[in-house]
């Protein structure tokens, strides 16, 4: 089954406007969560990610909140901008057992409208 | 940033037939993967290959796949024969480390491959 999921695959939100992404797990032993950020036909790259022994980690206008009793972890983005519009994937894996095996969402598609 | 090349960014293929994607991973990285998203679905982990070796793959890497990466050049995914469900896009990525520190993959943008 999968093992990673995003709700809301697709929306929109005005220039600087805040949003949330969300991703529910059900694997217990997933210790690395991440944020992937995708523009069509290009290469995923790492927004943020954070290990399991923190709750929330920030970077700028991206945040990362953990929730493990709750299995769920979502992405802040405040003051949006054009150049937020892409394709938000989230993952998590196990990093201390099987390593960088990462499972994946089916990923959101964020529209920021100016 | 870091970039890994995947070449080419779309194959078309006879169902039967090989094809090999190929991948020029970041230089230093020694660990690698492969990939595999369905149009819709989301991408799910193929194969992980360090120093030679598959380490470990999914029930998706079926027997008529293959990896390698000779003389430490591209890291190739060796598909024979094809057949029609495995018309996806295959990801490519490299890490520094397995796990812990350093481990962020870093991926390229995909070869679409269509099995008619």
């Amino acid at each position: 089954g999968q093992q990673v999921k995003q709700s809301s695959p697709s929306l929109t939100v005005q220039e600087g406007g805040i949003l949330i992404l969300n991703c529910d797990y059900e694997n217990d032993m997933f210790d690395y969560f991440a944020w992937y950020k995708k523009y069509p036909d290009n290469s995923p790259t790492l927004l943020i990610s954070v290990r399991s022994n923190v709750d929330k980690r920030e970077d700028g206008r991206f945040t990362v909140f953990l929730n493990k009793s709750g299995k769920h972890f979502s992405l802040h983005i405040t003051a949006s901008q054009p150049e937020d519009t892409a394709v938000y994937l989230c993952a998590a894996g196990d990093q201390q057992g099987t390593g960088s095996k990462l499972s994946f969402g089916k990923g959101a598609k964020l529209t920021v409208s100016p | 940033g870091p970039k890994v090349l995947q070449i080419p960014s779309h194959q078309i293929i006879d169902m039967g037939q090989m094809v090999t994607l190929n991948c020029d991973p970041v230089s230093n990285h020694l660990y690698f993967y492969w990939y595999k998203q369905i149009l819709g679905q989301q991408m799910e982990f193929l194969v992980n290959f360090y120093n030679g070796k598959v380490m470990e793959k999914s029930k998706l890497f079926k027997d008529q796949f293959s990896v390698e990466r000779p003389d430490g050049s591209y890291f190739t995914l060796k598909i024979q024969p094809t057949a029609l469900e495995d018309s996806a896009v295959y990801f490519c990525a490299s890490s520094l480390r397995l796990g812990g520190e350093q481990n962020t993959l870093y991926f390229g943008a995909g070869t679409r491959l269509s099995v008619l």
